[in-house]
């Protein structure tokens, strides 16, 4: 099955610990991104990459970091997260430039 | 403001009503998509459309380029079409989003 899966769906955890959520996809994409939806403010890209080795900023970047070092992998990570990173993280890839997005089923990440 | 307004942000309807969900956007773009999210978080592709009208099922979306606007309509209405529906044109390499309508269908 088609699929973009993220680990961990939920976490809590506490400021200044270095977390990494991973995001990996079965779809051969070559594109991929990672958002953060708020309330109120719909989904912000974060980052997003183009092919394997190939990344860049989103519209938020600030205190996140990415790889891409294989095609189907593309985790996001928080070396020292803060509180106002507690949101609902969305990965999602897709095919071509403009092709349909397929998106992950979200991980809820509580910064305390 | 925005560049993608979404109209309305809450809807609620009776099963079976006709419901249409209207986008505007600012910015040139070379496609759009609707994305449903539903109650747990998931995000699904509705469509993607860079003119005319697309149907699936009971869900039609249509776009005007020129007039830099876009509908979600929805026919018959049904409790499992609740959901939060999201418009975002794609502009240059990027999505933009839309903050989404919320719509509520009773029984």
């Amino acid at each position: 099955e088609a699929q973009v899966t993220q680990n961990p769906r939920y976490l809590i955890t506490v400021t200044g610990k270095k977390l990494t959520v991973t995001c990996s996809q079965n779809m051969n994409h070559e594109y991929m991104s990672w958002y953060r939806q708020d309330p109120g403010l719909g989904l912000r890209q974060i980052y997003y990459s183009m092919n394997v080795e190939v990344t860049d900023k989103g519209d938020v970047p600030e205190g996140y970091k990415v790889s891409r070092k294989e095609k189907r992998n593309f985790p996001l990570i928080l070396e020292s997260p803060s509180p106002n990173q507690t949101s609902l993280y969305f990965c999602a890839s897709r095919f071509a430039v403009r092709g349909p997005q397929h998106f992950g089923d979200g991980t809820r990440l509580s910064i305390l | 403001k925005n560049e993608v307004e979404q109209s309305p942000q809450n809807l609620t309807a009776q099963e079976g009503e006709f419901i249409t969900i209207n986008c505007s956007y600012s910015v040139g773009i070379s496609a759009l998509h609707w994305l449903q999210q539903h109650p747990g978080g998931g995000i699904v592709s509705l469509f993607m459309l860079s003119s005319g009208k697309k149907k699936h099922g009971r869900l039609i979306a249509t776009i005007n380029i020129q007039e830099k606007h876009s509908s979600l309509h929805i026919t018959a209405s049904h409790p499992r079409d609740s959901a939060v529906y999201i418009c975002a044109p794609f502009n240059t390499d990027k999505l933009i989003f839309g903050t989404g309508t919320r719509l509520q269908v009773f029984p």
